[in-house]
């Protein structure tokens, strides 16, 4: 099996810096994908492959990923950022898809 | 635009089965993998199984493989996803999703159906 790791929550005041962590072994060699997941709705990709950002995600949004840890960043968050944030990515093989298990992220 | 709407969810009791369709429209369907993933309520989220554009691949999670059978029908632009053997942890809002890239992961997400099993 394979396990990627995230804080449970976050908290940033608006317009300040929110920094999401996620770290797992074969991120050296995998890409991380990012997903917002705001409550009672499905998940919208925010960032693909380290950190390249999908048509539509506003560009306070980046990622970036050195040695075994992946960074999502939103930058001057604001209170619409509110969600829950996860991690994706693969074991060395490829075998194993797993999400992290979850930030949630408070803005206020 | 990009549509996947899920049905098929409901209650059932353990050992029940279900079938959970997802109808695809706005994109090829023939040309994208597709993949089932599921949150069971108030968790995160688990990637369940995945299919290849001409269904010849496909891939499970360990907790469902010999349970769960994913299938797709190009022709009608539909996903399935047949769920046996039910336990009361595959209570979960079973996502339909578009996977985007070679690390199989999802750009696209139908609204999700509930499973709930339960006697």
């Amino acid at each position: 099996s394979y396990e990627l790791t995230q804080p449970p929550s976050v908290s940033v005041s608006p317009g300040q810096t929110a920094t999401i962590t996620c770290s797992g072994d074969a991120l050296p060699k995998r890409y991380a994908y990012w997903y917002q997941q705001k409550s009672g709705q499905a998940p919208v990709q925010v960032i693909y492959e380290d950190k390249s950002r999908p048509s539509g995600i506003p560009p306070r949004f980046s990622g970036s990923s050195s040695g075994t840890m992946a960074t999502l960043t939103i930058s001057g968050a604001q209170v619409e950022d509110e969600a829950d944030y996860y991690c994706y990515s693969t074991d060395s093989s490829g075998n194993y898809k797993v999400f992290g298990g979850g930030t949630k992220l408070t803005v206020l | 635009e990009v549509q996947l709407v899920e049905s098929g969810g409901g209650l059932v009791q353990p050992g029940g089965s279900l079938r959970l369709s997802c109808a695809a429209s706005g994109f090829t369907f023939s040309t994208y993998w597709m993949s089932w993933v599921r949150q069971a309520p108030g968790k995160g989220l688990e990637w369940v199984a995945n299919i290849k554009q001409d269904g010849s691949e496909k891939d499970y999670v360990d907790s469902v493989k010999g349970r769960f059978t994913i299938s797709r029908d190009n022709a009608k632009k539909s996903l399935y996803l047949q769920i046996n053997s039910l336990r009361a942890e595959d209570t979960a809002v079973y996502y339909c999703a578009r996977e985007r890239g070679y690390d199989h992961d999802v750009d696209y997400w139908g609204q999700g159906t509930l499973v709930t099993v339960s006697s």
